[in-house]
């Protein structure tokens, strides 16, 4: 899972293959953003989650939150080529504006 | 439609010379404005955030200073670059700040000190 000193996470898998990425924080938050990030470009943000929902979908995209393990999860199913980036989570930091981007998961989808 | 545009795409640029780079948003009015910083391979990292022309926080002190000259206007400056500079520099934007916000990037500068 990707947050705090640790290296950034890479995943390699076929495409067509469903993958999980993990995100802890340490820190109160009230929403979890989700953003995916492709070779030489900006962030773009994927699904927001907020605390008073577990689950999020969107397209080919999951999200699950659990506030009392300070977790979230991004899946992504059928994977495609397209989908090789980095996915960041980003909390609020103490509900305070200030968004905390994680360490990451660098993803390769092999084609 | 919104529009943020970053420039220059890169730079290289030598250890002590100065660095000035720019961002503009178009197509909304009055947004909240952000300046990260990611090294390669690295997290991003707030270093400033501005909510109105001519008001800039810091978050990091990285010997970098920014400025909001126009409403849609970010700017990100520094006298006298260092080797720990180098990284890929974002500009982002978002509609009121509070913390279930949609940032919105542009496209990076990626900066070489050398």
């Amino acid at each position: 899972s990707q947050w705090g000193e640790e290296n950034l996470q890479a995943l390699s898998i076929q495409e067509g293959e469903d993958v999980t990425m993990n995100c802890s924080y340490k820190t109160y938050t009230t929403v979890v953003q989700w953003y995916r990030q492709k070779s030489g470009k900006g962030p773009a943000q994927l699904i927001l989650i907020r605390s008073n929902e577990r689950e999020k979908r969107s397209g080919r995209l999951r999200a699950t939150l659990d506030t009392s393990s300070q977790s979230s999860s991004l899946s992504i199913t059928g994977t495609l080529a397209t989908d090789t980036a980095v996915y960041f989570c980003a909390t609020d930091h103490y509900n305070q504006g200030k968004l905390i981007f994680g360490q990451g998961t660098k993803l390769s989808i092999k084609p | 439609a919104q529009t943020i545009h970053q420039w220059p795409v890169a730079e290289i640029k030598a250890v002590g010379s100065p660095l000035s780079l720019g961002c503009t948003i178009k197509g909304k009015s009055s947004p909240n404005l952000y300046w990260y910083w990611q090294a390669t391979g690295g997290t991003l990292q707030q270093l400033f955030y501005s909510i109105t022309v001519g008001q800039v926080e810091s978050v990091v002190q990285l010997n970098l200073s920014a400025s909001r000259p126009k409403d849609d206007q970010f700017i990100l400056s520094t006298e006298k670059l260092l080797l720990s500079h180098s990284g890929f520099y974002l500009c982002a934007w978002s509609q009121t700040g509070e913390s279930a916000e949609t940032l919105y990037f542009g496209s990076g500068t990626r900066l070489t000190v050398l």
